[in-house]
């Protein structure tokens, strides 16, 4: 497996604020992937990072909203602008291990907006 | 396109007995994945085990075990000696192998077990 960190753990944010959820693994992965867990629901894949290019979104995620970087094969970020109540959720970053065939989890990001 | 249903919202279990966790999933593809995560109260997603569809061969992780039925396109999940830690939320999910890497998951069944 590997050990994936995510910062924050937990934000309360302003409607119509952004703000930038960090993922950092602790070797060098492939796939890196990123899904929102809404109130009491199951997760949905929001995009997949890709190193070097564009993110791949997922129907109903536009990268207007949910911008991604990621810079390195250890690191990116997923940004949630122009928040609304609806945003609040947990978001959690996933890597592609096992040759992309099984998925490890970070800690969660859980996000309130007001 | 791939679907996982997890009928069993909630299920209860008293302490060292065993419990089951059902799921089914439809997909016309012959080539996947299936897993079982938990999801305690702190959020974090664990991996609690992995069955590659091409084997016939059931997994098992010392106390998890599945019933992989390929043909019904059933995979259930069996915890034995259930613990006061195996209370959590367990989803189940499908990979399709040739996907790149997009995990589909079931609607979760919250696990509580009783002392």
């Amino acid at each position: 497996s590997a050990v994936i960190s995510q910062k924050p753990s937990r934000d309360i944010c302003q409607r119509g604020t952004s703000l930038t959820i960090q993922c950092q693994v602790d070797s060098q992965v492939t796939m890196m992937f990123w899904y929102r867990q809404q109130p009491g629901q199951s997760l949905t894949l929001i995009a997949t990072a890709n190193q070097g290019s564009e993110a791949t979104y997922e129907s109903g995620f536009v990268i207007d909203k949910f911008p991604i970087s990621r810079p390195n094969l250890t690191f990116s970020t997923l940004t949630v602008s122009n928040m609304s109540p609806e945003d609040s959720s947990i978001y959690l970053c996933s890597v592609g291990l096992a040759g992309g065939d099984t998925q490890y989890f970070g800690p969660g990001t859980r996000l309130t907006v007001l | 396109a791939q679907t996982v249903t997890q009928s069993q919202p909630e299920m209860s279990v008293q302490e060292a007995e065993t419990v089951t966790l059902s799921c089914t999933y439809d997909t016309s593809e012959n080539n996947y994945y299936l897993f079982w995560y938990k999801q305690p109260p702190s959020r974090q997603m664990i991996l609690v085990i992995r069955q590659e569809a091409y084997k016939q061969q059931n997994a098992t992780e010392n106390r998890f075990s599945v019933n992989f039925q390929k043909a019904a396109k059933s995979f259930s999940l069996k915890i034995s000696d259930s613990q006061l830690g195996d209370t959590a939320m367990y989803f189940c999910a499908f990979l399709f192998s040739g996907n790149t890497g997009k995990l589909i998951f079931g609607q979760g069944t919250t696990l509580q077990v009783k002392p």
